[in-house]
């Protein structure tokens, strides 16, 4: 089975605070993502990485950076957390190739700012 | 803007029914779909995948997918109090999935 693990299921945080969420796959997959998910807004791509070391920009990528040092493990930084960035954070991974390309996500992580 | 569009719901349906949640998709280039479910304060978990028109069964559930009308469609049958969750539908296209908000099924005994 796959899995994906982040590091908190729940983390409270000051405004200006520096956040870093992890999220590690044992599937060597290629692709890693990071979302957040609103009610009534859904599911929104923050980051992506095809690869150690790249990243790209999903819809939101602002105030958020990220880091991809080894193929398993994808972190996600708020470089100065604010309150409108208390949200579910969803890390998910997939495969490369293939006529599939489904996402398996991790447990979430429950983050609030105050 | 790509988009996929969900009516949110909620559906409410007696346990032993056919559940049927739709999804329509704006790019044409949209390659593969998925359905996920989603438990409140859970993340999602992948039911099925379709790429190719027509019906795709697994179990109690069906996909059904018509890509002339960009129009993909989740069938449960013999419906459970367990099934009661949000479903979210995804297109994938080019690089990244994109999500509809979702659809939250209540079966009810």
């Amino acid at each position: 089975d796959v899995k994906v693990t982040q590091s908190s299921r729940y983390l409270v945080k000051r405004t200006g605070e520096k956040v870093f969420l992890e999220c590690v796959q044992d599937m060597d997959h290629e692709n890693m993502f990071w979302y957040r998910q609103d009610p009534g807004l859904g599911l929104r791509l923050i980051y992506f990485s095809y690869d150690v070391k790249m990243k790209e920009k999903g819809d939101i990528p602002e105030g958020y950076s990220v880091s991809r040092e080894k193929k398993e493990r994808f972190s996600l930084i708020l470089e100065s957390a604010s309150t409108n960035q208390t949200s579910m954070y969803l890390c998910a991974s997939s495969f490369i190739g293939g006529s599939s390309y489904e996402q398996y996500f991790g447990p979430g992580t429950r983050l609030t700012v105050t | 803007q790509k988009e996929v569009e969900q009516n949110s719901g909620p559906l409410s349906v007696p346990e032993g029914a056919i559940a049927s949640l739709n999804c329509t998709y704006s790019d044409r280039g949209s390659q593969s779909f998925f359905w996920y479910r989603q438990y409140s304060g859970k993340s999602p978990e992948l039911i099925m995948f379709i790429y190719s028109n027509g019906d795709k069964e697994d179990g109690r559930f069906t996909a059904q997918l018509n890509k002339a009308s960009q129009y993909v469609s989740l069938l449960i049958r013999d419906s459970q109090p367990s099934d009661s969750a949000t479903y979210l539908c995804a297109a994938y296209n080019t690089d990244k999935l994109i999500f509809g908000t979702g659809t939250r099924l209540q079966v009810f005994p």
